[in-house]
């Protein structure tokens, strides 16, 4: 089973700054990659597919990129209603498909 | 883009079954993969196992072999899946999701509770 390591686990950011959440798969995913955002009491939401693709209606300041091990999700200007936890998750080869275990990104 | 509504909260003793359901709407029922995933309290996302209803065919992690069973009903536009022997480590909220690999559509999720 391919583990997703993410780092920092939990993030303190000012409104109007960027944002670099990383994400490292245990064996290469190739871009086998996606980012996921849930907010607190709600279903996670798709940000980033294939590691750079966006979602629909996804706002530009969200961005992914990365393959073979290493990928980050960046937001360019934090909003505030960015405040989430981020999920990386690895669909390389064969199942089982799994997760990292979270950023959480808050408010300074 | 597919529409995804489950059941309510379930209360289950150790040992029991549950059932939720996921009816879908706004797409073609069968032509989509739906994917079963878990998030127990607190804690990251687990996929538990999927199905294509076109084919019938489904996939399950290995962790939950023998006590999981992923079905679809074409004619009400549901999947279904159902967990057996429960022990306490299997409260989470679950989740459909459209999509095999990754999931573009979420359902709001479903509590279930294993409590004696």
């Amino acid at each position: 089973e391919i583990v997703m390591t993410q780092s920092p686990a939990t993030l303190s950011v000012s409104p109007g700054e960027r944002v670099t959440l990383s994400c490292r798969a245990s064996q290469s995913v190739s871009n086998n990659v996606a980012w996921y955002q849930q907010k607190p009491g709600q279903a996670p939401r798709l940000l980033i597919y294939d590691a750079s693709s966006r979602a629909i209606s996804l706002p530009a300041r969200f961005s992914g990129s990365g393959s073979g091990t290493e990928f980050t999700l960046t937001i360019s200007s934090l909003q505030s209603e960015d405040l989430a936890v981020y999920f990386c998750q690895q669909y390389s080869s064969r199942p089982p498909w799994t997760f990292g275990q979270g950023t959480k990104v808050e408010i300074k | 883009q597919v529409q995804l509504v489950q059941s309510g909260a379930e209360v289950k003793k150790p040992g029991s079954s549950v059932k939720v359901s996921c009816k879908a709407s706004g797409a073609i029922f069968s032509s989509y993969a739906i994917s079963w995933l878990r998030q127990a309290p607190g804690q990251g996302l687990e996929w538990m196992g999927g199905i294509i209803p076109l084919y019938g065919t489904s996939n399950h992690a290995q962790k939950f072999q023998g006590r999981v069973t992923i079905s679809a009903d074409e004619s009400t536009s549901t999947v279904y899946i159902d967990l057996s022997s429960l022990r306490s480590e299997d409260t989470a909220v679950y989740y459909c999701a459209s999509g095999d690999n990754w999931f573009q559509s979420w359902g709001q999720g479903t509590l279930v509770t294993v409590s004696s």
